[in-house]
């Protein structure tokens, strides 16, 4: 079946701009998540979804960046102003569930540059 | 806050060798533990979990790794690696406090034909 889909698959931008980034999740997935691997930072969390639940938004790294997930499927994350230290590749994960018994399945990523 | 640290920054084998990657955590509660690969050009992808049960847990692709409380650790081996397994390895961990993955940092494996 599909995987996890992400959109577009490199994005770059000049300094100051704002961008959207895409997740479509494996379908009946209720669980997303959204990480960001760096050069020096390595795999980070960033924010994950459940549900109806409010998301847990404990990684993001400021108020630039916000994410929603409209009718319990599709995500976007967005980053206003974007900083050339947001250059990363932006990892999504979807699991049935938000519980330990269930894995995570990652997308391709979507790979950000700032310029 | 866990954390997961991977000591091995670059290994370098040639093939038939035999393979140990270190992965150590903090974290003082129950954790479920992950390792995942990720080849040239693909996404990351499940190589093994450990949940409960049997601390010596097999994987796909004869990879295997096994849970020593006692040492915060959760390494990875493979009796005999193949040019195939070049790749970079991610070892996570996910605790009782949510259920985001903590990564450590990745070991590249680069094996010699």
């Amino acid at each position: 079946g599909a995987g996890v889909s992400q959109s577009p698959s490199n994005k770059v931008t000049e300094k100051g701009k704002d961008v959207e980034l895409r997740c479509d999740p494996i379908s009946g997935h209720t669980a997303l998540y959204w990480y960001r691997q760096s050069l020096g930072q390595g795999l980070e969390f960033l924010i994950y979804f459940q549900g109806n639940s409010a998301p847990d938004k404990s990684g993001l790294p400021s108020d630039r960046f916000s994410a929603e997930r409209t009718g319990g499927s599709v995500s976007t994350l967005t980053i206003q102003r974007t900083q050339q230290e947001d250059s990363a590749v932006y990892l999504c994960a979807s699991s049935f569930e938000a519980h330990r018994a269930y894995e995570q399945y990652f997308g391709p990523g979507t790979r950000l540059t700032v310029t | 806050a866990q954390s997961v640290s991977q000591h091995n920054h670059h290994v370098i084998l040639s093939e038939a060798a035999s393979l140990e990657l270190g992965c150590n955590y903090s974290y003082g509660g129950t954790v479920n533990l992950f390792w995942y690969v990720q080849y040239p050009g693909q996404h990351l992808q499940l190589l093994l979990k450990y949940f409960s049960g049997d601390p010596l847990v097999k994987g796909i692709k004869g990879f295997e790794a096994e849970f020593i409380k006692s040492k915060f650790s959760f390494n990875l081996r493979k009796p005999s690696v193949q040019w195939s397994d070049t790749a970079e390895y991610f070892c996570a961990v996910r605790g009782n406090a949510g259920n985001m993955l903590t990564f450590g940092g990745g070991t590249r494996l680069m094996v010699k034909p």
